[in-house]
């Protein structure tokens, strides 16, 4: 079954404008909400992470948003750049568990 | 260290076949996973070990997927026999073993069997 549910599944935006991708999850066992990157052709790679205890993270023009009571998190890409085009999958995770979404292809537009 | 190592890179098989794919963790590292990644299903995980333990393999598809890690330097994932529907990119990552560490993925095998 999908422990994390991720959307859209597609987003296309123009340089400069905000990239907003969603996931929600099921289990409250979960504690780390990681976000990770991924270009063609190879792994995916850690981005960015927060904790259920802070509503907020934000890292140069990287913020996610956690939503504990709603079990949702989103990703917020400020001034999207034509090389943030990747796939960008959220994960749950609790003890050595990590579950994904089924990921964003985003493409951003010169 | 040269980071999560694995290979083939690619593979080409026919079906029937038997595929072997091989990871080797960062050292030191102790949670080591496979996943697999299509444009339908996006990243599942199919296992993951614990200090070379398999804690749960709840997500291999069927019989014909066996995972093995002997020891804490070496993971294979088996599938035999291979059937087209097993095309995928797989990836095995490793990690610390603490819930909120990062998960360092390999290059991923892309599998084709034909």
């Amino acid at each position: 079954q999908q422990q994390v549910k991720q959307s859209p599944q597609s987003l296309i935006v123009q340089k400069g404008g905000i990239s907003i991708i969603n996931c929600a999850y099921e289990n409250t066992a979960f504690d780390y909400f990681p976000w990770y990157q991924q270009f063609p052709g190879k792994g995916p790679a850690l981005l960015i992470a927060i904790r259920p205890d802070v509503s907020e993270k934000k890292e140069g023009r990287f913020t996610i948003s956690f939503n504990k009571s709603a079990k949702q998190f989103s990703l917020h890409i400020m001034d999207s750049q034509p090389g943030d085009s990747a796939t960008y999958f959220c994960a749950a995770s609790r003890v050595r568990d990590m579950r994904f979404g089924a990921g964003t292809r985003l493409t951003v537009k010169p | 260290d040269a980071g999560v190592i694995q290979s083939p890179r690619h593979e080409v098989t026919e079906m029937g076949q038997e595929v072997t794919l091989r990871c080797k963790p960062i050292s030191g590292h102790n949670s080591l996973f496979w996943y697999r990644q299509t444009m339908m299903r996006g990243l599942e995980l199919l296992i993951y070990f614990n200090n070379n333990v398999p804690i749960d393999d709840s997500g291999m598809p069927e019989d014909r997927f066996s995972a093995k890690m002997p020891n804490a330097s070496f993971s294979t994932l088996k599938i035999q026999p291979s059937e087209p529907r097993d095309s995928a990119v797989y990836f095995c990552a490793s990690s610390s073993g603490r819930t909120d560490t990062e998960a360092f993925f390999g290059q991923g095998t892309r599998l084709t069997v034909v």
